[in-house]
């Protein structure tokens, strides 16, 4: 079946904008979850989303805010860019959550310039 | 977050096994631990995952300590194709943990020809 499928792969913004992420889970998949890798920081996760609602929040600025659709897409935005928020945004879907494994799409390389 | 403690990094030969420690000596009981690798430019990949018993799959075996404060991933043939850095994660099962994978910085394996 196919795997978790993330657009667009590269995207390039400049300061002030926003952006719209996208991921797709493997289907049948009810929770997905977003993470940020940076050199500096590495993996960092940003919010989990189960069934429409979202359930966890990681510890980042409200300008990151995400949705889930009722066929369990996801979509991530980030308003007001910044030069820091250049990274890859990674999303994994899990059949559940806690416990289960969890399958991560190639990522989104955003470059806010 | 229970945090897992992992060398910075290792070595192995092509066509040898593998065995990559991680200390987790604060797991709650209903800590998971689960194992993901990535490799440049991709994605974290699933690896394994086990709560108490020894685990096996077509990638791995991951071996788990009676009490529960450590487990070993083994490669059991290295490959070049294994070289990448290997994530060891306590995945919680509620609440504050639901969809969150706390990646640390994890061990780089270098496996040589």
């Amino acid at each position: 079946k196919a795997g978790v499928t993330q657009t667009p792969r590269y995207l390039i913004k400049t300061r002030g904008q926003q952006v719209t992420l996208s991921c797709s889970p493997i289907s049948g998949h009810r929770s997905v979850s977003w993470y940020q890798q940076t050199p500096g920081q590495g993996l960092q996760f940003l919010f989990e989303y189960f069934s429409e609602t979202q359930r966890n929040k990681g510890n980042f600025p409200g300008r990151f805010s995400g949705r889930q659709f009722s066929n369990s897409r996801s979509e991530m935005n980030v308003s007001t860019l910044e030069l820091g928020d250049s990274a890859l945004y990674l999303c994994a879907s899990s059949l559940f959550s806690g416990g289960t494994e969890a399958f991560f799409g190639q990522g989104t390389r955003l470059t806010v310039v | 977050d229970a945090k897992t403690t992992q060398p910075n990094s290792m070595e192995s030969n092509e066509e040898e096994p593998v065995h990559l420690p991680c200390n987790h000596s604060t797991i709650s009981g209903t800590d998971y631990i689960h194992w993901y690798r990535q490799l440049p430019s991709q994605g974290p990949e699933y690896v394994i995952h086990g709560l108490t018993s020894n685990v096996n799959n077509r990638m791995a075996s991951l071996a788990i300590a009676e009490d529960r404060k450590s487990s070993t991933l083994i490669l059991h043939r290295a490959t070049l194709r294994d070289a990448a850095v290997y994530y060891c994660i306590l995945r919680g099962t509620g609440g504050t943990s639901y969809g969150k994978l706390t990646f640390g910085q994890g061990t780089i394996l270098t496996v040589h020809p």
